[in-house]
């Protein structure tokens, strides 16, 4: 267990439509950054957020936004989902910025 | 990120020693990672080598980095059945974004 945390484990919805993934980092942790896993694409790095700011983005698409609120949990936010948008969503935390530990995922299915 | 490729999979005899190796093409690569991904799970870091250095050991896990070639593996000694996992390469430079490859499975038979 990395002690971060991912909720939910499984997101089922349908084309257009928008969902929130929620991150929770390791204690201490001030950096959060987001990955997607694909089949096409692999594992992808979309954004780093730094102790509430925008540190790092990615190819990262328009439609999705991400944020780290003062409590240092981080959302990703994704709207007008499309079939593509199907896969795992990883979260990671980190003291120092080569040390990335990551959440167990957030399971997207877009129907 | 730049290309990281790595083959996509190893069988290998329980007992044995699993050699996975990775190359990389960003030369300004400051780390070097591997990870470890069970079925269902997410991915766990295993070791990380700084580029200024060309090994490292961790009680069973040994990195090589030639970094004239770009190239980095890593060793799994005695290997095991819970060992068996997808294990990925990745890179960062100075902005830590990592990079990953494709990812190599490794099957242990007994």
């Amino acid at each position: 267990d990395s002690g971060v945390t991912q909720t939910p484990k499984h997101l089922i919805t349908a084309t257009g439509q928008r969902v929130t993934l929620r991150c929770s980092p390791r204690s201490g942790d001030l950096s959060v950054y987001w990955y997607q896993q694909s089949l096409d694409q692999g594992l992808q790095f979309l954004i780093q957020y730094y102790n509430g700011e925008e540190r790092a983005k990615g190819n990262i698409l328009e439609r999705f936004s991400a944020q780290q609120f003062p409590d240092l949990h981080s959302e990703l936010n994704l709207s007008s989902l499309e079939l593509g948008d199907s896969a795992l969503y990883f979260c990671a935390s980190s003291v120092v910025p080569y040390e990335q530990y990551f959440g167990p995922g957030t399971r997207l299915t877009v129907t | 990120g730049e290309d990281v490729e790595q083959s996509l999979f190893l069988s290998v005899r329980e007992g044995d020693s699993s050699v996975i190796n990775c190359t990389y093409t960003d030369s300004s690569s400051t780390y070097l990672y591997w990870y470890k991904q069970e079925p269902g799970a997410g991915l766990q870091l295993l070791t990380y080598i700084f580029s200024n250095m060309d090994m490292k050991q961790d009680q069973r896990l040994t990195v090589l980095l030639n970094k004239k070639d770009k190239h980095l593996s890593l060793r799994i000694a005695d290997t095991q059945t819970g060992d068996s996992a997808i294990y990925f390469c990745a890179e960062s430079s100075n902005d830590y974004k990592l990079s990953f490859g494709a990812g190599t499975t490794v099957t242990v038979r007994a």
